[in-house]
Order: C-alpha cells, then structure tokens, then sequence
C-alpha cells in the first residue's frame, strides 16, 4: 500500500539533545513538507522541499533542520536551538504542479524529559 | 487578521442533521481549498478539495467556494456521530504553501 510513514510515533527529548524524526513515501511524490501542531491550534509549516537536494523554510524553521537527499524520504532535525519543541509532528507530500492535495503520515509526538 | 479563520466551535448537531462549517480566508491570489478532517491524537485526513466557484459533491460531503466573498464552506449531510471530530481549512498562500485555520470541533449527538 502507498502512504507516507513516519517514526517514531512518540520521542522523548533531553535537554540539549537533538532529534531527528523520519518521514518515509512510497507515493512517488516530488514534494515533502513539515508542519508542526499544537495542542488547538491549526499546522504550521516548518520546511518544505519541492525536489530532491533543495528545500525552503517555511514560517517557524528556526531550531529545525532538513535533508532531502532522496525523493522518498524527507528527515528533520528537532536540534537543541528549539526551546519549545513539545508538539506533534506531522509530515506530508503531494505530486508535482503545486496546489496538489497535501497527504500526511501519522505523526511523531515529541515531549521533553 | 488570521489569513485562514475558523469558528472553533464546538459545533454540535444531531444525528441525520445537516453540520455547516465554515472558513475564511484573506489572500484573494488563492486558487485551492482543502477540508481536512482530524480525529483526536490522529492526523488530519484530507476529505474534500475545490479549486472553482460553486458547489462539488462527494458523497454526504459538498464543499462550496465563493471567491468575491473569500470563504469556503462544507456540508455534511445526514451526520452520524462518527463524523465528530475537528474539521481543518486549508487554503493555498502558493502553489506549495498551504496555510491552515486552527479548525472547527464538530460533535454529532446521537
């Protein structure tokens, strides 16, 4: 089955500790994005790439970091510089064109210790 | 101004009534329009999209675009309480940003 798979599905952060959380598509979509959300609050983009080795910050990318060395896969980097990290992660693709649906993976919630 | 606004709710109807939820949104440049629904603790799950003025049908789902007036609305007919959950508006800033309202909370009493 096609879909998007995100790990893990609960991380735990210690103080100065960076974390990367995995994002995974099998869809053979060329754009991946970031969002972060909390708690009654709507998504907020962190990064986006729209091709393979390029990537754009989104609206909160600061204390984030990206990769997109291939197109199935989109990793981010939760680094120390993040002061308020606690929030569900969420990872989404879309096919090529723009203004394409967005899809999103299951999500990643990441606490503090 | 929020450039995507939604009542919060929560919004309770009951079963077999017709929920109406709504969403503004203030770039007049914006060309699509996404519903996205959100269980509680899951991710949202894109159920509707509409890219021109008017009315599309998908099932008990019709979503309906009025670009003079800058909003989007959905319809969910006959609601069952399965469809309580919270309703996301998304609306294109570009042609790879989407910008999300904070969602409207729909609760369907049996």
């Amino acid at each position: 089955d096609g879909g998007i798979t995100q790990s893990p599905k609960y991380l735990f952060r210690k103080e100065g500790q960076n974390v990367t959380l995995s994002c995974e598509q099998n869809l053979n979509h060329d754009a991946m994005y970031w969002y972060r959300q909390d708690p009654g609050q709507g998504l907020r983009l962190i990064y986006y790439s729209q091709i393979v080795n390029d990537f754009q910050k989104g609206d909160i990318a600061e204390g984030y970091s990206v990769s997109r060395e291939k197109k199935e896969s989109f990793p981010l980097t939760v680094t120390s510089a993040q002061k308020n990290p606690t929030a569900f992660y969420l990872c989404a693709s879309s096919e090529q064109g723009g203004y394409q649906p967005q899809h999103f993976g299951d999500g990643t919630r990441l606490s503090i210790l | 101004q929020k450039e995507v606004e939604q009542n919060s709710g929560p919004l309770s109807v009951p079963e077999g009534a017709i929920a109406s939820l709504n969403c503004t949104y203030s770039d007049r440049g914006s060309q699509s329009f996404f519903w996205y629904r959100q269980y509680s603790g899951k991710s949202p799950e894109l159920i509707m999209f509409i890219y021109s003025n008017g009315d599309k049908e998908d099932g008990r789902f019709t979503a309906q675009l009025n670009k003079a007036s800058q909003y989007v609305s959905l319809l969910i007919r006959d609601s069952q309480p399965s469809d309580s959950a919270t309703y996301l508006c998304a609306v294109n800033q570009s042609s790879y940003k989407l910008i999300f309202g904070s969602g409207t909370r729909l609760l369907v009493r049996p």
